[in-house]
């Protein structure tokens, strides 16, 4: 059981580049959210789905596209790198309601923008 | 709107003793409250969680969280810490009376337990 899988591990991107971050899932999750994970601040919430077609801004959505055409993917889109978008990165699922409402992380993705 | 606090960036406590990482919560409605942990280079584990029921919530690797709602607080235990304990912990909340499905994080606590 593979659980929540993200590619790449590790990306450079210059300013201004466009790039895609994947994720995958097989636990059958309704639920999938992206993450940011920058030191001191604990993670931010980029955007989050509730199942497939249907997707929503969380706290820190600028700079960011999600779509959810499938249940198991959910990949993160980087339209114009910034500096600032240098970060880690992370993907998780759950289900929607009771005991498979606890979330599942990826390894993350280490982003730097030069 | 939901928010957590992890009033202590680190902890340190030495091998065998008990430890402590503090955890403060605000929520409108009844907390639904997580504790999860991040190894170096990983992604975040889930160790335990409170929904409802009795105040002291058993989790993995023998950590406890003991849940106070008139404090808002969720502080993780463990009677006796390991070395292999040595990580970053994160608290989180979601607002079980809201329609938002959303957890908020604490900024994390990091512990090294000193052999």
């Amino acid at each position: 059981n593979a659980g929540v899988t993200q590619t790449p591990k590790f990306q450079v991107l210059k300013t201004g580049q466009s790039m895609t971050l994947q994720c995958a899932q097989d636990m059958n999750h309704e639920y999938m959210s992206w993450y940011r994970q920058d030191p001191g601040m604990g993670l931010r919430l980029i955007h989050y789905s509730v199942g497939a077609g249907i997707t929503d801004q969380g706290e820190v959505p600028n700079g960011y596209n999600v779509s959810r055409s499938t249940t198991e993917d959910f990949p993160l889109r980087l339209l114009s790198a910034a500096p600032s978008q240098t970060s880690v990165y992370f993907c998780a699922s759950s289900g929607l309601a009771g005991p498979r409402n606890i979330q599942y992380f990826g390894a993350g993705t280490r982003l730097s923008v030069l | 709107a939901q928010s957590v606090a992890q009033p202590e960036d680190q902890v340190n406590v030495a091998e065998g003793n008990p430890l402590t990482v503090k955890c403060t919560y605000s929520v409108s409605g009844n907390p639904y409250l997580f504790w999860y942990v991040q190894y170096p280079n990983r992604g975040l584990q889930f160790l335990l969680k409170y929904i409802t029921g009795d105040n002291l919530v058993k989790g993995s690797y023998g950590f406890e969280a003991e849940f106070n709602k008139s404090q808002t607080s969720f502080h993780l235990k463990k009677p006796s810490a390991l070395v292999s304990d040595s990580a970053l912990y994160f608290c989180a909340v979601r607002d079980l009376s809201g329609s938002a499905r959303q957890l908020t994080f604490g900024s994390g606590t990091q512990l090294t337990v000193l052999p």
